[in-house]
């Protein structure tokens, strides 16, 4: 499968608790996407990398949220402090120019 | 201000009839339109496009939609549904002139239920 992979799929965690999800886009790929969604909604965009420069953060980010890709490849993003507020579908997508994004199965998090 | 607009949360149609979800855009220059189906606990995948060129652009799973400018819309059709086609769609755009080279505005998502 080449496809945009998203690891984990789903996550629990308690309050409090941070966590981390990785993003691993098509090998071809050097722009790479993040995105929250929330039931019945559309995307919310989070981040936009271009190889393993960060060139956007949405102003709805807060400090508690950061997202890196060291070698222009895989990307990770971390939430610390996790709050109920943050379960959501984290999405991740890809895409080789400024036209269409491919989009991963995404990782569902649960805050309790 | 940009905007994608998709006013009906949920469409209802016959397997076999034609549907059609609809979406309409406000941006200032000439938009890059796209739709994008997501079935339950999955990702977007994406159907069609439209840059530039023929208003009416096919994609996948015999999709299609039309772009027009007057009206500013760009509704998504199909000529025969199948109940494999229930699913949420979203439209969304992207404004080249004000907005960035890469963030996509996104409709709420219409959902389409095709019964049998």
């Amino acid at each position: 499968d080449t496809g945009v992979s998203q690891d984990p799929r789903h996550k629990i965690t308690k309050r409090g608790q941070n966590v981390t999800f990785r993003c691993d886009p098509i090998s071809e790929h050097n722009r790479l996407y993040w995105y929250r969604q929330t039931l019945g909604q559309g995307p919310e965009f989070l981040t936009y990398f271009q190889n393993e420069a960060q060139l956007e953060k949405s102003r709805l980010l807060s400090d508690r949220f950061s997202a890196e890709r060291p070698k222009g490849s895989f990307s990770t993003l971390e939430i610390q402090r996790t709050e109920q507020g943050d379960s959501a579908m984290y999405l991740c997508a890809s895409s080789r120019t400024s036209s269409e994004q491919y989009f991963g199965p995404g990782t569902r998090l649960t805050v309790t | 201000a940009q905007s994608v607009a998709q006013p009906e949360d949920q469409v209802n149609v016959a397997e076999g009839n034609p549907l059609t979800v609809k979406c309409t855009y406000s941006v200032s220059g000439n938009p890059y339109l796209f739709w994008y189906v997501q079935y339950p606990n999955r990702g977007l995948q994406f159907l069609l496009k439209y840059i530039t060129g023929d208003n009416l652009v096919k994609g996948s799973y015999g999709f299609e939609a039309e772009f027009n400018k007057s009206q500013t819309s760009f509704h998504l059709k199909k000529p025969s549904a199948l109940v494999s086609d229930s699913a949420l769609y979203f439209c969304a755009v992207r404004d080249p002139v004000l907005g960035s080279n890469y963030q996509l505005i996104w409709g709420a998502g219409t959902k389409l239920i095709i019964k049998p």
